[in-house]
């Protein structure tokens, strides 16, 4: 499988846990970005890694989202604390660098159910 | 005023219809256009990209962007069941050196056999 892997696929937890996503971005590809897409809403930026640059975080919501990764593989993004209004699609996508850099390739998403 | 606007739909067109979804910006520095199809429980996959105004045509699909209204659409000639899905406009200021794309709403369509 060459995709964007997502995993769990789906997730369900009580308020105030801890929640960590995980995503496999497809091989080679310099860019990892996370988004989040709630009921009825576009996909809104969350944060994204390109390389070994700084990551930019620009889009996090609060300081209770937070996410790694580790060169140009896996990424994990961890929200704290977990509130109803977290729940949602987390969707990550991977794009190579270059000309067609700005394809953005996702994949299936994480879906949160914060009770 | 939100940066991409797209109405939500839903949209429902007989099978074999021609279907039209729109999306107008605000951010005159977006240079790149793109639509993403997403289907149910699905990620978004790329349809289309186009640069700047003009038209461009795949088989049953042609966007257009005219930056002079600040307006994108696509069009799906001959629609299929298959179509049926929430189809989602993207624009980015910047093409290479990836940025984040700013998506609209996403319109969900229905194509009825």
């Amino acid at each position: 499988g060459a995709g964007v892997s997502q995993s769990p696929s789906n997730k369900v937890t009580e308020k105030g846990k801890d929640v960590e996503l995980r995503c496999d971005p497809i091989s080679g590809h310099t860019a990892l970005y996370w988004y989040r897409q709630r009921l009825g809403q576009g996909l809104e930026f969350l944060i994204y890694f390109q390389g070994n640059s700084a990551p930019d975080k620009s889009g996090l919501p609060s300081d209770r989202f937070s996410a790694e990764r580790t060169g140009e593989s896996v990424s994990t993004l961890t929200i704290q604390r977990t509130q109803q209004e977290d729940s949602a699609v987390y969707l990550c996508a991977s794009s190579p660098e270059g000309t067609s850099g700005n394809i953005q390739y996702f994949g299936a998403g994480t879906r949160l159910s914060v009770l | 005023q939100k940066e991409v606007e797209q109405d939500p739909g839903p949209l429902s067109v007989p099978e074999g219809a021609i279907v039209s979804l729109n999306c107008t910006y605000s951010n005159s520095a977006f240079q790149y256009f793109m639509w993403y199809r997403q289907y149910s429980r699905k990620g978004p996959e790329l349809l289309m990209y186009t640069y700047s105004s003009g038209n461009k045509e795949d088989g049953r699909f042609t966007a257009q962007v005219d930056k002079s209204s600040k307006y994108i659409s696509l069009f799906i000639r001959d629609s299929q069941p298959s179509d049926s899905a929430t189809y989602l406009c993207a624009m980015s200021g910047v093409w290479s050196g990836n940025t984040p794309l700013v998506f609209g709403k996403g319109t969900r369509l229905s194509v009825i056999a």
